[in-house]
């Protein structure tokens, strides 16, 4: 059954910790992409990357770093310089690198909470 | 920067009432895609438009893409409870080559039974 997961759905973390959320896919995408989502806010971009061992920051790339070591994985580190990291994170994927014609597929999202 | 705006941010329906989401965008777009958030859910993709006056139908749902490709819209006709959850439209990043995506803020729909 292809398609995206991330894990773990609810998150909870102290601040000053690092956290990493998972993000995999088995649908052979090479694109991946992380967000973050507020209220009101959308979909602001954080990071991305086209191809394995290659990423780039997006809109909102401070306090967050990635990996991209294997083309299903995209695992996204919240670290402890990330001001307000309370927030619901959506990792997406799409087939073609650099087509603006892609469809992103979505994960089903964790929300991480910082206490 | 390329700014894609969505309005209203809220909408308000009583079911069986029609339902319009508007997208603007900054720039000229090559497409445009419209996504579809459940509560407690994840996007998911709906269509893309990639002519200019283009109009596609599923079902109830109706999309529009300008002339000049530099907005779209959304209609819902006689609303269901089904359709509840923010609408996202977004375009591709002006100028990039990397298949970015600006989504707008979107449209929260909620319906009244």
């Amino acid at each position: 059954d292809g398609g995206i997961t991330q894990s773990p759905k609810y998150l909870f973390r102290k601040e000053g910790q690092n956290v990493t959320l998972s993000c995999e896919q088995n649908l052979n995408h090479d694109a991946m992409y992380w967000y973050r989502q507020d209220p009101g806010q959308g979909l602001r971009l954080i990071y991305y990357s086209q191809i394995v061992n290659d990423f780039q920051k997006g809109d909102i790339a401070e306090g967050y770093s990635v990996s991209r070591e294997k083309k299903e994985s995209f695992p996204l580190t919240v670290t402890s310089a990330q001001k307000n990291p309370t927030a619901f994170y959506l990792c997406a994927s799409s087939p073609l690198a650099g087509a603006s014609y892609n469809e992103q597929f979505f994960g089903p999202g964790t929300r991480l909470t910082v206490l | 920067g390329q700014q894609v705006m969505q309005i209203p941010q809220y909408q308000h329906v009583q079911e069986g009432e029609d339902f319009t989401t508007y997208c603007n965008s900054s720039t000229t777009l090559s497409n445009i895609q419209w996504y579809k958030q459940r509560p407690g859910g994840h996007p998911v993709f709906l269509i893309q438009l990639v002519k200019s006056g283009e109009v596609k139908k599923q079902k109830r749902l109706t999309f529009q893409f300008g002339e000049a490709k530099k907005n779209s819209s959304l209609h819902i006709t006689a609303t269901q409870t089904t359709d509840v959850g923010t609408y996202f439209c977004a375009g591709p990043e002006y100028g990039g080559s990397q298949g970015n995506l600006i989504f707008g803020k979107g449209t929260k729909l909620s319906v009244k039974p």
